[in-house]
């Protein structure tokens, strides 16, 4: 059974800085199928990447997700105050169990 | 407008029964594979269940099995989940959710119905 593990669980940062979240499986996957999403408090969780790599539809640039094998990485350059929200990975029927970004 | 709508949730007594229902709007419902996802109160996301745009493939997380039973209407843009014998650990916000053809992410998620599960 796969598992997904992210890493850190809470990542503290400030408005304008670099962010980079882990996810781990626990066997290798296929880069094609691992997603990553974003959800803020009371809301829908929203597709932000796919694919390892493609950003979703209106999703900005500062987004970036890359990885492969067992080893994957979301990016988020310049901070912006909307992101700060808990971070998802996903292949198939798989969640990691999430980070949270929060406002140092 | 491209939309998942859920309804259907509300408060349950354990051993007690709901049915989910989530209506497709501005996409062509019956070439979508359907799932729904559930989220406990502070926790995280959780996948429940699969069906195929034919019906006739479909699975459950272990959890669920023997319990809820999911189904589709394509005539009618609906997708239902049949919950039985619930219990307090399926209290959650139950999202109805697409899957994306090629890439088998989750790129259209309804806004969730909230199960409560209590005597």
């Amino acid at each position: 059974e796969l598992v997904l593990r992210q890493s850190p669980g809470t990542l503290s940062l400030s408005p304008g800085e670099r962010a980079t979240l882990s996810c781990r499986a626990s066997q290798s996957i296929s880069s094609t199928n691992l997603a990553w999403y974003q959800q803020k408090p009371g809301q829908a969780p929203r597709l932000l990447i796919s694919g390892t790599s493609i950003r979703a539809t209106g999703i900005p640039d500062r987004f970036s997700g890359s990885g492969s094998g067992t080893d994957f990485t979301l990016t988020i350059t310049r901070l912006e105050p909307e992101d700060f929200a808990v971070y998802y990975c996903q292949r198939y029927g798989t969640f990691g169990q999430g980070t949270k970004l929060e406002i140092k | 407008e491209v939309l998942l709508v859920e309804s259907g949730g509300g408060l349950v007594k354990p051993g007690g029964s709901l049915r989910l229902s989530c209506g497709a709007f501005g996409f062509t419902f019956s070439s979508y594979i359907i799932n729904w996802v559930r989220q406990a109160p502070g926790k995280g996301l959780e996948w429940v269940s699969s069906i195929s745009t034919d019906s006739r493939s479909i699975y459950y997380t272990d959890s669920v099995k023997g319990r809820f039973t999911i189904s589709r209407d394509n005539t009618q843009n609906l997708v239902y989940m049949q919950m039985n014998s619930l219990r307090g650990e399926d209290t959650a916000v139950y999202y109805c959710v697409r899957e994306d053809v090629i890439t088998k992410s989750f790129g259209l998620w309804g806004q969730g119905s909230l199960v409560t599960v209590s005597a």
